[in-house]
């Protein structure tokens, strides 16, 4: 069974969508993450929940929203989807200092 | 603020040759952790080590050594006998609490190691 989780691998999307990323961990990990990947390669945290309480919002435009359900999932949702959002996401969870990532997501504005 | 540098863009090497990613940190916490990545062309991120900040022994790894100094605020990594396989991007990061639960890395710019035969 995967640890973490994410879906869709790849998405292709016109500028102006809404997506959605979804992203489950089997873990029991309490902290799941979002990062984001740029087109070149630095990667940057973009939010963080302890048991479904947002904990890191770093500076991420409001058009990106985090929802977790439940300490298993964290999903991303952005609204009017511009080109520059295109890059690769990363959804992680950890307990102490032992971080899991998912495979990634790239997503792609045309 | 944390942070991470690895001055290392990209390295060429021939295989069989060794080669050190170096990497260089900054952080005003007394307890931390220290990381290394290797994301393939694959792309997925691969987890290689752990270190946290009160242990400064050095790692061996089959061919993969770290090599952590507190004085100097240094991780590197060395490869042995570098492979083909060895081929990816490298990343350094180091993790902090954060007040509310759960902990941030904070990622290098990864260095683009290329092994050629």
């Amino acid at each position: 069974d995967t640890a973490v989780s994410q879906t869709p691998k790849y998405l292709v999307t016109q500028m102006g969508n809404d997506k959605s990323i979804k992203c489950e961990q089997n873990l029991g990990h309490d902290t799941m993450y979002w990062y984001k990947q740029d087109s070149k390669k630095f990667l940057k945290i973009m939010f963080s929940y302890n048991n479904k309480e947002l904990i890191i919002n770093e500076t991420v435009p409001n058009r990106f929203s985090p929802k977790s359900p439940d300490k298993a999932h964290l999903n991303l949702h952005i609204n009017s989807l511009e080109l520059g959002d295109s890059a690769v996401y990363f959804c992680a969870s950890s307990h102490n200092y032992g971080y899991t990532f998912g495979s990634g997501t790239r997503l792609t504005v045309v | 603020a944390q942070k991470v540098t690895q001055a290392q863009t990209e390295i060429s090497v021939v295989e069989k040759e060794d080669v050190t990613l170096d990497c260089v940190y900054e952080t005003r916490d007394t307890t931390y952790y220290l990381f290394w990545y290797k994301q393939p062309p694959s792309g997925e991120l691969v987890f290689l080590i752990r270190r946290n900040s009160f242990d400064e022994q050095n790692e061996i790894s089959g061919r993969y050594s770290w090599n952590f100094q507190k004085s100097t605020s240094s991780f590197n990594f060395t490869i042995t006998a570098s492979q083909v396989v060895d081929s990816a991007v490298y990343f350094c990061a180091l993790s902090e609490a954060i007040t509310g639960g759960g902990n941030k890395l904070t990622f290098g710019t990864g260095t683009q190691l290329k092994v050629e035969l």
